[in-house]
């Protein structure tokens, strides 16, 4: 049972290059996150899907897009990389909405030059 | 949206001394408030969670209290061991269960 998968976990981005990352959990949940965190704040929600087939935007969507793919997976997309991008991206999934355990991937580090 | 405020954002006690960390929240529609600990380089866990009906849990060393008049909650960690140090975020659950949104972070350090 691995849970909750990210891929990849360094990426290095030239400003304006585009990429996506990648999610996927086997614990069959309905919702699933995209945080991302910078040092010294917490988790900042970009954006959510409460179940298959809807996204939703979170504090901080700007410069990303999402796709649920399935119920195993949701990937976010940035278009068009920025310095201000560079952070921690987290994946997460809970069973019901946010009202049980969030379990999040191991993190990618994502870095824009 | 819900505003989470977390206090202190680091904090450093002698092994086996208690730590407090205390968290505030916008939002009085706000019924669920999980704490998350993240050691160095790793994914954020859950460690306790409390929900708006309940005014105090306990789990072992850790315990959580929820005051909902004054809109502010509280971890507690007693006799506190090196293991304990990490990075320490309290979440509040608002906008009909749809969005967790997390404090800034709580630096704990456990010195031998």
């Amino acid at each position: 049972n691995a849970g909750v998968t990210q891929t990849p976990k360094f990426q290095v981005l030239k400003t304006g290059q585009s990429m996506t990352l990648q999610c996927a959990q086997d614990m069959n949940h309905n919702s699933m996150y995209w945080y991302r965190q910078d040092p010294g704040m917490g988790l900042r929600l970009i954006y959510y899907s409460a179940s298959e087939g809807t996204t939703d935007k979170g504090e901080v969507p700007n410069g990303y897009n999402v796709s649920r793919l399935n119920k195993r997976e949701f990937s976010l997309r940035l278009e068009s990389a920025a310095p201000s991008q560079t952070s921690v991206y987290f994946c997460a999934s809970s069973e019901i909405r946010g009202e049980t355990e969030a379990f999040f991937g191991q993190g990618t580090r994502l870095t824009v030059v | 949206g819900e505003n989470v405020e977390q206090h202190p954002s680091t904090l450093s006690v002698q092994e086996g001394d208690s730590a407090v960390i205390k968290c505030t929240y916008s939002d009085s529609a706000s019924n669920y408030f999980p704490w998350y600990k993240q050691e160095l380089g790793k994914r954020p866990q859950l460690i306790i969670d409390i929900r708006s009906n309940v005014g105090e849990k306990k789990d072992q060393r850790i315990a959580v209290t929820l005051n909902k008049t004054a809109k502010h909650f509280s971890l507690h960690i007693t006799e506190t061991q090196p293991e304990d140090s990490a990075v320490y975020f309290c979440a509040a659950l608002y906008n009909a269960g749809n969005m967790l949104t997390f404090g800034g972070g709580t630096r704990l350090m456990v010195k031998p």
